[in-house]
């Protein structure tokens, strides 16, 4: 069973550029989240789709948006790219209506704006 | 607003000697508790989690944490170290009715084993 697969793994985008990242989640998962890691800092949520919907959403301006797919994958797409939006991207993916489950998380994209 | 304190960022620890790292949470609302494990240039894994029920939680790698309402800790432990447990551990909180919803994280704690 692969789990969660993120690509690119490494990705390299000048100032004001676009980027999209891809996830797809462990199979039966039909939730994925997004988080922002930060060198030296813990994951902050991006953003969590469901029935290919944004449910949630972190403090991320509106340049970082999302997409779900009815296979449930999902992408993560940056507008205008900032020298700050060099960080580790998580994608996690779980199953929403169960109890007592954990989000898995992939490898990570990691992203650097020069 | 959920909030997660890890105290310590980098522990320093000799082999075979045992670890506690700290965590302390701040919620309005029952909360879900987990410990992740970052190796280098990956991503993160579960190591154990609190949902309810005992608050002495066992996870993988012999860790394990216990779950303290009163003083809203959630404290990692391990007996005896080994050099595979160099890693960054972070500390995170769900607020989520099933505990797989957004997770709140802590800056983390670099544990490194001295040999």
């Amino acid at each position: 069973d692969a789990g969660v697969t993120q690509s690119p793994t490494h990705l390299i985008k000048t100032r004001g550029q676009q980027v999209t990242l891809r996830c797809s989640p462990k199979s039966g998962h039909d939730t994925v989240s997004w988080y922002q890691q930060a060198l030296g800092q813990g994951p902050q949520f991006i953003f969590q789709y469901y029935e290919e919907e944004e449910r949630q959403r972190g403090n991320f301006p509106d340049r970082f948006s999302g997409h779900q797919f009815p296979n449930y994958s999902s992408e993560l797409n940056v507008n205008a790219l900032l020298l700050g939006d060099s960080a580790l991207y998580l994608c996690a993916s779980s199953w929403r209506d169960r109890l007592n489950t954990e989000a898995f998380f992939g490898q990570g994209t990691r992203l650097t704006v020069v | 607003a959920q909030s997660v304190t890890q105290l310590d960022s980098q522990v320093p620890v000799f082999e075979e000697a045992p670890v506690e790292l700290r965590c302390n949470y701040s919620s309005s609302v029952s909360v879900y508790l987990f410990w992740y494990v970052q190796y280098p240039n990956q991503g993160l894994q579960l190591l154990l989690k609190y949902l309810s029920g005992s608050t002495l939680v066992k996870g993988i790698n012999g860790f394990e944490a216990e779950f303290n309402k009163s003083q809203t800790s959630f404290h990692l432990r391990k007996p005896s170290v080994h050099i595979s447990d160099t890693a960054e551990y972070f500390c995170a909180v769900s607020d989520g009715g099933f505990g797989n919803e957004k997770l709140t994280f802590g800056t983390g704690t670099r544990l490194t084993i001295i040999p």
